[in-house]
């Protein structure tokens, strides 16, 4: 158990609507980030959080959103669902800004 | 940004035998080069890393190599056993750019 935490677990949504991810880091770690995994791909960096801020932005699309909130846990908003977007959704922490990242579970989102 | 190469995309191997997976980068900034390995169904998980100012490291079974010159990195895995079957991603830090990964299969 790495110490990061996803919420739910699994999602079934249908295809137009909006969901929200919800992480939270490790105790202590400053740094928020997500990642998509589609089946038998690689990981996908969305965008990264450090103490509240936006720091990094991946392949991120304009229907997704995120935030880190002063707690330091983060949402990963995403919105008009398409089928492409099922996938695995990974969080990750780590104390900096950069270095070792600690993966959450995994929320699995199946877009019918 | 950071482009991480990861080669080979498939590997099997007979339990006992070595596998190197490597991996090239092109930011020469770049200081921290993560290895994570994701069993099937399961969250990626780091298992050994390396920085800049260093040029190998190992732990137990598990290696890395840093050639900072050419920029490319390495993983080696010796005595391999079946419940090293995964896949391996390697990661530079400028950019959180994973490598595409490598699935290496263990055969007892």
């Amino acid at each position: 158990d790495s110490g990061v935490t996803q919420t739910p677990k699994h999602l079934i949504t249908a295809t137009g609507q909006r969901v929200t991810l919800r992480c939270s880091p490790r105790s202590g770690d400053l740094s928020v980030y997500w990642y998509q995994q589609s089946l038998d791909q690689g990981l996908q960096f969305l965008i990264q959080y450090y103490n509240g801020e936006e720091r990094a932005k991946g392949n991120i699309l304009e229907r997704f959103s995120a935030q880190q909130f002063p707690d330091l846990h983060s949402e990963l908003n995403l919105s008009s669902l398409e089928l492409g977007d099922s996938a695995l959704y990974f969080c990750a922490s780590s104390p900096w800004a950069s270095g070792e990242q600690y993966f959450g579970p995994g929320t699995r989102l199946t877009v019918t | 940004g950071e482009n991480v190469e990861q080669h080979p995309s498939t590997l099997s191997v007979q339990e006992g035998d070595s596998a190197v997976i490597k991996c090239t980068y092109s930011d020469s900034a770049s200081n921290y080069f993560p290895w994570y390995k994701q069993e099937l169904g399961k969250r990626p998980q780091l298992i050994i890393d390396i920085r800049s100012n260093v040029g190998e490291k190992k732990d137990q079974r598990i290696a890395v190599t840093l050639n900072k010159t050419a920029k490319h990195f390495s993983l080696h895995i010796t005595e391999t056993q079946p419940e090293d079957s995964a896949v391996y991603f390697c990661a530079a830090n400028n950019d959180m750019r994973f490598g595409a990964g490598t699935r290496l299969t263990v055969k007892p």
